[in-house]
């Protein structure tokens, strides 16, 4: 059974960094694209980063390019998001989402789900 | 704004139909397979249809795809009060490089 469990969320100021953590089990990791997907409070679902399966292709959203990067250790099963500069635009949940289809072909949407980390950026 | 357009809420009766759109161009569901995912509040969002119209395993048939051109629909039949959710619309975009959601539809079942 597919189980992704996000961690790393929290509160932090404007400016401050964090990494967001997403610990996969229940299939293969390393055959696997991943997403990260965050929805704001109030607002719809928004697309940040995908990663191939094997860490070579490397994909970000418009709206966090330059500041968030996203990366993966398939030793350790781990997806990861390094987020730069915040803002309270940055204010979301955090979800990571393994992609419907094995293999490192695009484009490979997302299919399963953890249930999201909380980053909340506030003065 | 989102790149893809879906109506903020539909509603319908239990036991009745809906249909939920989705519009986009050919740079995204034009050219590429859409996705239908259902998402309640504090929980993770579920893949309904995947590649247009296929259901993963576990997903009764009461929920259906459909694309034709640069628009997508999302069928579900015989509502059910637990039917009740925010429904997002999903595919890639050619053009940004890009996974692109819509802006969701929230389902009422009155």
């Amino acid at each position: 059974q597919v189980q992704l469990v996000e961690s790393g969320g929290g509160v932090v100021q404007p400016g401050r960094s964090l990494r967001l953590s997403c610990a996969a089990s229940g299939f293969i990791f390393s055959a696997y694209t991943m997403h990260w997907v965050r929805q704001a409070p109030g607002k719809g679902l928004q697309w940040v980063a995908l990663i191939s399966n094997d860490g070579i292709t490397k994909h970000h959203a418009d709206s966090v390019k330059g500041r968030v990067t996203i990366s993966r250790d398939n030793s350790r099963n781990t997806l990861y998001l390094q987020m730069n500069s915040l803002t309270t635009e940055d204010t979301a949940v955090y979800y990571c989402a393994r992609a419907t289809f094995s293999g490192s072909y695009l484009p490979n949407g997302p299919r399963d789900w953890g249930r999201g980390t909380l980053v909340t950026v506030s003065p | 704004q989102s790149v893809l357009t879906q109506p903020p809420s539909v509603s319908a009766a239990p036991g009745q139909k809906v249909t939920i759109s989705c519009s986009g161009n050919s740079s995204n569901i034009g050219n590429n397979y859409v996705s239908w995912f259902q998402h309640l509040p504090g929980t993770a969002p579920k893949l309904l249809i995947y590649d247009n119209d296929k259901r993963p395993s576990g997903i009764p048939d009461r929920f259906s795809g459909s694309k034709s051109g640069t628009s997508a629909t999302l069928g579900i039949t015989g509502l059910r009060t637990g039917d009740e959710a925010d429904y997002y619309c999903g595919v890639w975009d050619s053009s940004l490089s890009a996974e692109v959601f819509g802006g969701g539809t929230k389902l009422t079942v009155l």
